[in-house]
């Protein structure tokens, strides 16, 4: 198994530029989610899905679109980037046995 | 919903114990886990502990929890070069949405 995986690692925006970042599990969990990390603040938690066709709102969920059509993959769409928005963004999957959380990798976002 | 503290950051020597604590406000927290980042990495589940018991051990790591504090400490014992990374700890409410809070992260430094 892949675990989590996101692309891309890294990515530089200018004000006002639109991108997705992807995000795809192979362990076929129903629960996924999307965090930001920024120093001295933890994650906090942006969308979370519990299943494909279901998503809602998390923490600071305010700039950022995102949608599940499918079990495997849970896109983070940001549709006018702000420089507030530069961070290291993690997707996670939830597994069912303890609810642990499997993390990918992490996108490095710089808006400029 | 879930509110979780820890102190910032952490420096012990060699071979010596590190003690890494957190304080959580939500009693209902079925799990409690521990993480941790190296640089550039993604989060890695290091160990949990279920709300109905007071000490887990897992090789080198000792997780005691302290119910009635609100309390939970990670024990690294004869910390290594290696262990310097931050260490998350994180509860899951019993709530329907069973979100994951985490804390802002402890940086552990382990001195040669």
């Amino acid at each position: 198994n892949a675990g989590v995986t996101q692309t891309p690692k890294f990515q530089v925006l200018k004000t006002g530029q639109s991108m997705t970042l992807q995000c795809a599990q192979d362990m076929n969990h129903e629960y996924m989610s999307w965090y930001r990390q920024d120093p001295g603040m933890g994650l906090r938690l942006i969308h979370y899905s519990v299943g494909a066709g279901i998503t809602d709102q998390g923490e600071v969920p305010n700039g950022y679109n995102v949608s599940r059509s499918t079990t495997e993959d849970f896109p983070l769409r940001l549709l006018s980037a702000a420089p507030s928005q530069t961070s290291v963004y993690f997707c996670a999957s939830r597994g069912l046995l303890y609810n642990e959380q499997f993390f990918g990798p992490g996108t490095r976002l710089t808006v400029l | 919903g879930e509110d979780v503290e820890q102190s910032l950051f952490l420096s012990v020597r060699e071979g010596d114990s590190s003690v890494i604590n957190c304080t959580y406000t939500d009693s209902s927290s079925t799990y409690l886990y521990w993480y941790k980042q190296e640089p550039g990495a993604g989060l890695q589940l290091l160990t949990y502990i279920f709300s109905n018991m007071d000490m887990k051990q897992d090789q080198r790591l000792t997780v005691l929890l302290n119910k009635k504090d609100k309390h939970l400490s990670l024990r690294i014992a004869d910390t290594q070069t290696g262990d310097s990374a931050i260490y998350f700890c994180a509860g899951i409410s019993s709530g329907s949405a069973r979100q994951l809070t985490f804390g802002s992260g402890t940086q552990l430094t382990v001195l040669p």
